[in-house]
């Protein structure tokens, strides 16, 4: 099975800086079509994962534009500009490339 | 709007079986394929497996194929989840998750709306 390697494992940002989360995996996550199939969602407290972004830098609808998704073969990465209060929760990476599908462990973003 | 309304909290006792269901609206429920996600205690997010509720073509995760059978109702919009053979191992929330596609419906989908989930418990 694919492993997503997601660093840091929490991260402790202050209100309007930016945050940076990795995820690295074991394989290339580009899929016999071309494209690549890595996704990133947003558990908030309490709450349902919710999508954020799709196939490496694709913002899920009313997603804001402070979420930027980038990367290739297999490192990835997750940037959130000017975080906001709502921005807390635990962020995951998730492929799809592979059978079976899996998410990395998990980033635990925490407000300064 | 997109909704996914799941069943209520389920106690199973060792070795009986529980079912769950996720009964979809606001779209054509046989257009998008239903995933479904464990998430034990604390802990982070498995995927189980899918189900094609047109044809009721099903994909699982290896691990899973003994433990979890999918299973849709298209007359009622209903997805489901039967757990067999309960251990403590399957105290957990679980979660549906319908699936999307960037480019055909062949590509490998992503979840774009979730039910609120499901917790279940094992015990005695």
């Amino acid at each position: 099975d694919v492993v997503l390697t997601q660093t840091p494992v929490s991260l402790s940002v202050t209100l309007g800086d930016q945050a940076s989360i990795s995820c690295r995996s074991s394989q290339s996550l580009e899929y016999s079509d071309g494209y690549t199939y890595l996704e990133w969602y947003l558990q908030k407290p309490g709450q349902s994962p919710q999508l954020l972004i799709y196939g490496v830098s694709n913002r899920f609808s009313g997603v804001p534009d402070r979420f930027i998704g980038s990367g290739s073969g297999t490192d990835f990465t997750l940037k959130i500009s000017r975080v906001e209060p709502e921005d807390l929760g635990v962020y995951y990476c998730f492929q799809a490339t592979h059978d079976p599908f899996t998410f990395g462990s998990g980033t635990k973003l925490e407000i300064k | 709007e997109v909704q996914l309304q799941q069943s209520g909290p389920e106690v199973g006792r060792p070795g009986s079986s529980v079912k769950i269901s996720c009964k979809a609206s606001g779209y054509t429920f046989t257009d998008y394929v239903m995933n479904w996600v464990k998430q034990s205690p604390g802990q982070g997010l498995e995927w189980i497996g899918w189900i094609d509720p047109e044809y009721g073509s099903t994909d699982y995760a290896e691990k899973f194929k003994k433990k979890a059978t999918l299973t849709a109702d298209t007359s009622s919009s209903t997805a489901y989840i039967q757990l067999s053979s309960l251990t403590s191992e399957d105290t957990a929330t679980y979660f549906c998750a319908r699936g999307d596609t960037m480019y055909t419906t062949d590509s490998p989908p992503y979840f774009d709306y979730w039910g609120q989930g499901v917790m279940v418990t094992v015990s005695s």
